[in-house]
This record gives C-alpha cells, structure tokens and sequence, in this order.
C-alpha cells in the first residue's frame, strides 16, 4: 500500500498568515492527489484535486503544488472559517490511502 | 445539487451484519464511481470500498482491511448504493460516508460496534 506522511499534526496560524502542510508519499503517485477540509462534526470537503486543481468554489486563497512523492497545500492569507483538520488523499492505486490529518487553529 | 444520503448505520454486537444505504440525487447516477469511506472515532480517514459503472462492468475494490466482509453494491435504477458490512468488528467502528468519485460526500451514518 501506498503511504501518505502528512505533516504538521497540528499548526497554529495568526489571521492573515500564510500556511503550508505537505504529504509526502511511499512513492510516485503522478498528481493524483486530492486535499480535503474537514470542520467539526462536518464531512470533509474536496479543496484541490490532481495536486493542483481548484475545485469549484473553493476560495482562491488555497492552492495545491507538487508532484512525484511530494505535495503541499498553501492557505495565502489564514481567515477564521480555515479552522479545521485537512486530510491528503493518493488516489494513484488501490487502496486509496489518506493521510492522517494536520488540526489547523487560529492563533 | 448533488446530495448523498446515508442510512441504515446503528449499534450492532461483533460477528453481526448492517447493511448501509446510500441514497443520491442532483447528477448521473449511472455513469458515477461510487466510494464508500469511513472515519474512525480516533478521526482517521480509512477508504472502504468502491464500485464503477455499468460500462465498467461494476467493478468494485475493497481495503484489506474489509475484503470478504463487506461488499459494496449499487442500484442504477433506485440511485442507490449500498455496503452490506458481514462479521462486523470492533474496529469497525465509524462514521461511515459515502462518496461521489471523492468529490461530494454525504453526511454519514454511524456505524458502532460493541457487546
């Protein structure tokens, strides 16, 4: 199975501030990496698909980068609603594999 | 609007069966790779199953951790898909979501199981 290494398991940001969480994979999975947003007791949400894909209406502040085995999401500028745990997700082969999850907190 | 709805999670003794529904509106149903995924109490997303469409013969995957318990079925008539879950374990224990090509999520149902 593919291994996703998600990284901080937690970060706190201030308003405004730029953030960066990466995943980094057992071995190459070509871009086909989504990000998730999960807020609490909510299901998650699909924020960038294939490494950097917006999806549709998914505020232009958050954006994905990377390829081969590493991958990072970018939140240019921190708002309040960004609250929340992000999950990397390999959709490269079966089984799909999640990351485990990086808490993202207002400072 | 896309909508998935789960249904059919609840309490259940190990070694018993559930069977979960998942019931869509608002896109194609019969073209869409469905996804089950499930997320455990310690809040860690786990991929279950999935099954593609008819023009793929319904081929369907399982984790590891599920195959030969769990089989995941659709109903392209009812838009509908389901997870029948056999020999349930205590650590089958979560949240379960269904999911349209991973892109639109329900809002889960909760599966628990305990004596």
């Amino acid at each position: 199975d593919i291994q996703m290494t998600q990284s901080p398991p937690s970060l706190s940001a201030s308003l405004g501030e730029t953030v960066s969480i990466e995943c980094r994979a057992s071995e190459d999975i070509y871009s086909n990496l989504a990000w998730y947003q999960q807020k609490s007791g909510k299901s998650p949400q699909l924020l960038i698909y294939y490494a950097s894909s917006l999806q549709d209406g998914v505020p232009s502040r958050f954006s994905g980068s990377g390829s081969g085995t590493q991958y990072s999401l970018k939140i240019s500028g921190m708002q309040p609603e960004d609250e929340g745990v992000y999950y990397c997700l390999q959709g490269s082969k079966y089984p799909l594999t999640f990351g485990s999850g990086t808490k993202l907190e207002i400072k | 609007e896309v909508q998935l709805v789960e249904t059919g999670g609840g309490l259940v003794q190990p070694g018993k069966s559930l069977k979960l529904t998942c019931a869509t509106s608002g896109f194609t149903f019969s073209n869409a790779w469905m996804h089950w995924v499930r997320q455990s109490p310690e809040k860690q997303l786990e991929w279950v199953a999935q099954i593609k469409a008819k023009s793929n013969n319904y081929a369907t995957y399982y984790a590891e951790s599920v195959k030969g318990r769990f089989t995941i079925s659709r109903d392209d008539s009812k838009s509908s898909v389901y997870l029948q879950m056999n020999s349930l374990k205590e650590e089958d224990t979560a949240i379960y979501y269904c999911g349209l090509r991973l892109a639109y999520w329900g809002q889960g149902t909760l599966v628990t199981v305990s004596s």
